[in-house]
This record gives C-alpha cells, sequence and structure tokens, in this order.
C-alpha cells in the first residue's frame, strides 16, 4: 500500500519559516491536501491540490509538490500555528494520509 | 454554513455493532462526495470510507473491508457507517467528513466527530 512519510516534529522561532516535508513514491505526479489540527479540535484544510489555499487561509500558509516530496511552508510564524499537520493523497480509490508532523513554535 | 453533526458513538463491546449518523446543512449533499475519517488515541488521522455523490463510487480502507458499510440518503442530506463486527482496535473518534467535489478530492469541511469506543 501507498505510505506518506512526515517528520515527527518540528520546532520554528516565532515570526520565522517552517517547512513541513511529505514523503511518498512519486508523489508529484498526485494531488497533495494538508491538514491543522489543534488539540480537541477537527482537522482543517489549509492547502488543497499542492498549492491552493482554501478561503480564510493566510497567505503565510504555501505548498508545492515535486518528485518524491511534497512541501507545507508556514511563513512568518506565530503562535497560532502550533499544531499537527498531516498531509493526504488519493492512491487507487484510497485515501490515505502522512504520519503526521507536531509543529511547535519557539 | 456548512454543518455536519455526527451522532451514534458510544461505548460497545468487541464483536457488536454500532451505526454511525452524519447530519449535514449549508450546502447542496447531493454534489459533494462524503467521507469517514477517524482518529484514534495516540495516532495519526486514517481514512475510513468514502462515498461518491451518486453513491456509484464507494470505497474502503483495508482494515474496515468486510465489516463497515457506507450509505448516504441525498434526501435526507444524511451520511450513515454501518460498523460490524467491531474491534478494540477500532476505537477512535469518528469524522464526517465533505469532499470539495462529486468524486474523491480534499476533505474541506469535518464535523466535529464521534467517539467510538470497543471493549469488553
Amino acid at each position: 500500500s501507498y505510505g506518506l512519510t512526515q517528520p515527527l516534529s518540528v520546532s520554528v522561532a516565532l515570526g520565522q519559516t517552517a517547512r513541513i516535508t511529505c514523503g511518498g513514491n512519486n508523489i508529484g505526479s498526485k494531488n497533495v491536501h494538508w491538514y491543522q489540527q489543534k488539540p480537541g479540535q477537527a482537522p482543517v484544510l489549509v492547502i488543497y491540490r499542492d498549492y491552493n489555499r482554501p478561503s480564510g487561509i493566510p497567505e503565510r500558509f504555501s505548498g508545492s509538490n515535486s518528485g518524491n516530496t511534497a512541501t507545507l511552508t508556514i511563513n512568518r510564524a506565530q503562535a497560532g500555528d502550533e499544531a499537527d499537520y498531516f498531509c493526504q493523497v488519493w492512491d487507487n480509490d484510497t485515501g490515505v494520509f502522512g504520519t503526521g508532523t507536531k509543529v511547535t513554535v519557539l | 454554513e456548512v454543518q455536519l453533526v455526527e451522532s451514534g458513538g458510544g461505548l460497545v463491546e468487541p464483536g457488536r455493532s454500532l451505526r454511525l449518523s452524519c447530519a449535514a446543512s449549508g450546502f447542496a449533499f447531493d454534489e459533494h462526495a462524503m467521507h469517514w475519517v477517524r482518529h484514534a488515541p495516540g495516532k495519526g488521522l486514517e481514512w475510513v470510507s468514502g462515498i461518491s455523490s451518486n453513491s456509484g463510487d464507494i470505497n474502503y480502507a483495508d482494515s474496515v473491508k468486510g465489516r463497515f458499510t457506507i450509505s448516504r440518503d441525498n434526501a435526507k442530506k444524511s451520511l450513515y457507517l454501518q460498523m460490524n463486527s467491531l474491534r478494540t482496535d477500532d476505537t477512535a473518534l469518528y469524522y464526517c467528513a465533505k469532499d470539495a467535489s462529486r468524486d474523491y478530492g480534499s476533505f474541506d469541511y469535518w464535523g466535529q466527530g464521534s467517539l467510538v469506543t470497543v471493549s469488553s
């Protein structure tokens, strides 16, 4: 089955840039979606189809996807960005989530 | 405003059954695929099952195939998950999620979840 690998944790200084990777075999050929989940809350879509932002998501969030790695970038990180982040793709009509990355803002 | 409200969760013994429901409002329910996604304690998100807008395409994760059945009633704007032969590793918070498209795309809205605990 298809697997997506994310780093367990990423730390970023307040106001700096965080990059969260999502590795998968030829993931660049798939549409990648990213979700933010804060403790006790439902996930929120922050990037869809590699780099598109839903309405209401700050421009500080951006995405890219090429080769075997997709990346979610958070510019000018804020305390409110602390959360778990999950990438997601479809593989043969099966939904696949990444292992998840905990982002800590220092 | 899009709203998804799950119900039907609870404590159940291994081997028993449970049926989850999701009441949708605020969007054209019959124009969007719908999904169930679960979050087990201490683990990541796991997609469970999806159903296209007209129920013509239904898919399951290998972990639930043959035990769970997804269905929808577009007239009632409702999504269901019939869970049979429940196991302890099915314990999780189950989310109902709206797809942005008629088929399978991104999950643009989520409910608050319904907790299912499988234990003797």
